[in-house]
Order: C-alpha cells, then structure tokens, then sequence
C-alpha cells in the first residue's frame, strides 16, 4: 500500500476545543476517507471526499480534499468527550485504501 | 439491521494451529475485505474479494488464506505458517471495489499463546 503521513500522532482535547488533524502523502488519491474508531470496536466512516479541493462537513466535523490530491484535513469543532478515539485518515486509488497510523484524541484533565 | 458480523470477539490459539475467523455481511455488497490492525499502525490489507468464488492478494497476505463461496460471507484462516499471528482483524465490504466506501465489523482480536 501507500504510505500516508497523519499528524499529529496524539492530542488532548477541552471540552469546546476545535482540533485539527491531517494526513499527506507522496502519492495522489481518488479519495480520502476519514475513520473513528473507539477502543476495540471497528472504524466508523465519517466522511468520505471524492474531488480535489472538496469541502464537507458532517455534523461538527469538517474534511477536505487537498487540491494536489496528496492530502487531507479533519476539523471537529466545539469538541465534546465523546470525540475521544483514534481518527484515521485513508486514500485509495486502485481499488485499495491505504491507512495512515491515526490520531489519538483523548481528554485533557 | 444492515451490518457485518464477526466472530468471535476474541480468540486464543496454540501456537501452530490453524484459526478460522468468521466475517458476514447482510448489505447486498459486492466486495468484502480484510484486514490486520497492530497497535499504532495503520489497517493493512490481508485479501479482498469483489465477487463470489474470486479473490485477490493484498499487501500482507502470507500465512493466511480465504474464501468466498457465498456472497455474504469471507472467512479468513489464519495458518500455521503466519509468523506473527496475534493482532486484531477486522473483515469490511463495501457495494464494490469501484465503491470507496467501506464499512467495518467489530473485529475480533486473535491471540496465539
């Protein structure tokens, strides 16, 4: 598969933060598709983006498309516990998804 | 309810035995997939398939093997011959492999004692 580069590795969010994550790569995408996935549970699509420089939102998160086809973002706004997990970013091309390694979120005491 | 199965949610195996993980889906998809999650790394792929009784190699795909006779179901076996066995799968389908969005199970998590 493809190498994707998510960033940051970890976080720590505040109740009413906005956080942001995002993911690159040396190789061009079709799509890019952003994953939650809770402690031993499988990943939740969150959204998925199919065209260079496409901005969508779901709810209180928001994604976009990078125009050079090499990366993608992830915003969520006005962060709430219940956004704690791992987000992970994934690209395709040829029928694959590649993964990055993904984005702790967790709580800040 | 729409959705993939696994099972079973966990699994202890000797070492050297064969396992055979269980993966189902009730969506009507076409294409079903699996694959191998190790903390903190990304999902990698084991195998697909995109129809019944065809299936094709992914990235990881040593030690392991699948089959897909029905359309709703993808076991995948865990060999002997899988050096580093112990992980948590997860098996996915989507409507197709020109369809990009695929939906997950919840996984079963595999150790090898």
């Amino acid at each position: 598969g493809q190498q994707l580069n998510q960033s940051p590795q970890s976080m720590f969010i505040q109740e009413g933060e906005d956080v942001s994550m995002n993911c690159t790569s040396s190789s061009i995408f079709n799509t890019w598709l952003w994953y939650k996935q809770d402690p031993g549970e499988g990943p939740v699509l969150l959204i998925a983006l199919y065209k260079a420089g496409e901005l969508t939102s779901n709810g209180r998160l928001t994604a976009q498309f990078g125009i050079t086809r090499k990366d993608s973002f992830l915003n969520i706004s006005a962060s709430i516990p219940s956004d704690v997990g791992i987000y992970f970013c994934a690209g395709q091309i040829d029928y694959k998804l590649s993964f990055g390694a993904g984005t702790t979120v967790t709580v800040r005491a | 309810d729409g959705g993939i199965t696994q099972s079973p949610k966990y699994l202890f195996r000797k070492e050297g035995q064969n396992v055979t993980l269980s993966c189902e889906q009730n969506l009507n998809h076409d294409a079903m997939y699996w694959y191998r999650q190790d903390p903190g790394q990304g999902l990698r792929l084991i195998y697909y398939s995109q129809i019944v009784n065809d299936f094709q190699k992914g990235d990881i795909a040593e030690g392991y093997s699948v089959s897909r006779e029905k359309k709703e179901s993808f076991p995948l076996t865990v060999t002997s011959a899988q050096k580093n066995p112990t992980a948590f799968y997860l098996c996915a389908s989507s409507a197709g492999l020109l369809y990009n969005e695929q939906f997950f199970g919840p996984g079963t998590r595999l150790t090898v004692l």
